[in-house]
């Protein structure tokens, strides 16, 4: 079963505007981490932001916030504010206690900020 | 700062041909990883190792090996490379087993089997 979705593939946004990619996770461990990447199209991942499950608010950096909603297995990144240098391909990833510290990835969502 | 370093950046392989995949990190990271990334698959994990003597598969193990030669060292072996193995080679490195700790990754191996 997957363990981290992201179910879209793409989506486009206005710069200056606000973009929400989605991330929903399965686990019945009650000890895990997310984690969002950022991976521009000259390859490198860049680590953007990260939540855990016993954090008890939403965690922020800069422009990125992750919308963390527990019961409902979901942490969004809201990018605020979108710049040109955002269009890039996003990653949601997961790392569970029960798992030893494996880190698992979705599929990914590309983002295109428009000018 | 280095960080994490893999070697070769880019090969081409024949089907059936051998090779290693080299990693190294000089963070005096305990954790350390190796992913696989297509198209519309995101980065999925081969294997992985906790610490210095101990590895563990991922989600796809298949046709792959791995050795942590030391605290610093990870190294993704291919004895019979398919094509099916065309992909980018990810590694990478995190602090320790803690939940918080973000991992770091190399540049990537783009691999090419014909």
């Amino acid at each position: 079963a997957q363990k981290i979705t992201q179910t879209q593939p793409g989506m486009f946004v206005q710069e200056k505007e606000a973009v929400t990619l989605d991330c929903t996770y399965d686990t019945s461990d009650p000890s895990y981490g997310l984690f969002w990447y950022k991976q521009p199209s000259s390859g490198e991942m860049i680590f953007l932001i990260y939540q855990g499950s016993y954090d008890q608010q939403n965690a922020t950096e800069g422009r990125y916030s992750l919308n963390f909603q527990k019961a409902r297995k979901s942490a969004n990144l809201v990018i605020s504010a979108s710049q040109l240098g955002d269009s890039a391909m996003y990653f949601c990833a997961m790392r569970e206690v029960s798992q030893g510290g494996k880190l698992i990835f979705g599929q990914g969502t590309e983002l295109s900020v428009k000018p | 700062n280095a960080g994490v370093t893999q070697t070769p950046k880019f090969q081409v392989l024949k089907t059936g041909q051998s090779m290693t995949l080299q990693c190294a990190q000089d963070m005096n990271h305990n954790s350390m990883y190796w992913y696989r990334q297509d198209p519309g698959m995101g980065l999925r994990l081969i294997y992985y190792s906790a610490s210095e003597g101990t590895t563990d598969k991922g989600e796809v193990p298949n046709g792959y090996n791995v050795s942590r030669l030391n605290k610093r060292e990870f190294s993704l072996r291919l004895e019979s490379a398919a094509p099916s193995q065309t992909s980018v080679y990810f590694c990478a490195s995190s602090g320790a087993r803690g939940m918080n700790t973000e991992a770091f990754f190399g540049q990537g191996t783009r691999l090419t089997v014909v």
